[in-house]
């Protein structure tokens, strides 16, 4: 089975601080995800990378960044944690992003920025 | 854009009833549609799939969907529910680039005993 897995579970911060969220997957997938999920809105794409050093904005990105130095890899970052981005973070990657292709998903971090 | 409408924020159900998740979408393009379920504490798995063809699509744990293009939706059901169906659904479409996904806003299905 696929295996998508975020560093951390749950992260408190304060505000100003920088971020880093972290995925690793473990079956050479292509691309990777990281979406936001708030309760009544859904997951939101923040950013995508289809290849590693390759990356896209998605519906959200203001006020993030991601680095992807090596295939397994995908980090979010939050360059001045605000309140407004305490959010679940969900990471996920696909085989090559072909039509109807599934996403493997992590278990989320919590983040919560005081 | 393609974009999908989950009807209900939330569905209350007794365990045994049937139940029926709505979602409507928008697209000026070929559908791709899904439903991927996201359990208490985990992360989202897909359920089903429609990408063409049969209308009416058979997913894991006794679920199924129907395509209806003249009426733009794509309702989940299961005709008899149990008390671990409980989680949120979100209905999903995109799939042409990338992989990139569309989400609903999502319904939480609590079973009640």
């Amino acid at each position: 089975d696929v295996k998508v897995t975020q560093s951390s579970r749950y992260l408190v911060k304060r505000t100003g601080e920088k971020v880093f969220l972290e995925c690793v997957q473990d079956m050479d997938h292509e691309n990777m995800f990281w979406y936001r999920q708030d309760p009544g809105l859904g997951l939101r794409l923040i950013y995508f990378s289809y290849d590693v050093k390759m990356k896209e904005k998605g519906d959200i990105p203001e006020g993030y960044s991601v680095s992807r130095e090596k295939k397994e890899r995908f980090s979010l970052i939050l360059e001045s944690a605000s309140t407004n981005q305490t959010s679940m973070y969900l990471c996920a990657s696909s085989l090559t992003g072909g039509r109807g292709e599934k996403l493997f998903f992590g278990s989320g971090t919590q983040l919560s920025v005081l | 854009a393609q974009s999908v409408t989950q009807l209900d924020s939330q569905v209350p159900v007794f365990e045994e009833a049937p139940v029926e998740l709505r979602c409507n979408y928008s697209s000026s393009v070929s559908v791709y549609l899904f439903w991927y379920v996201q359990y208490p504490n985990q992360g989202l798995q897909l359920l089903l799939k429609y990408l063409s063809g049969s209308t009416l699509v058979k997913g894991i744990n006794g679920f199924e969907a129907e395509f209806n293009k003249s009426q733009t939706s794509f309702h989940l059901r299961k005709p008899s529910v149990h008390i671990s169906d409980t989680a949120e659904y979100f209905c999903v479409t995109g799939g042409t680039s990338y992989g990139k996904l569309t989400f609903g806003q999502g319904t939480i299905l609590t079973v009640h005993p």
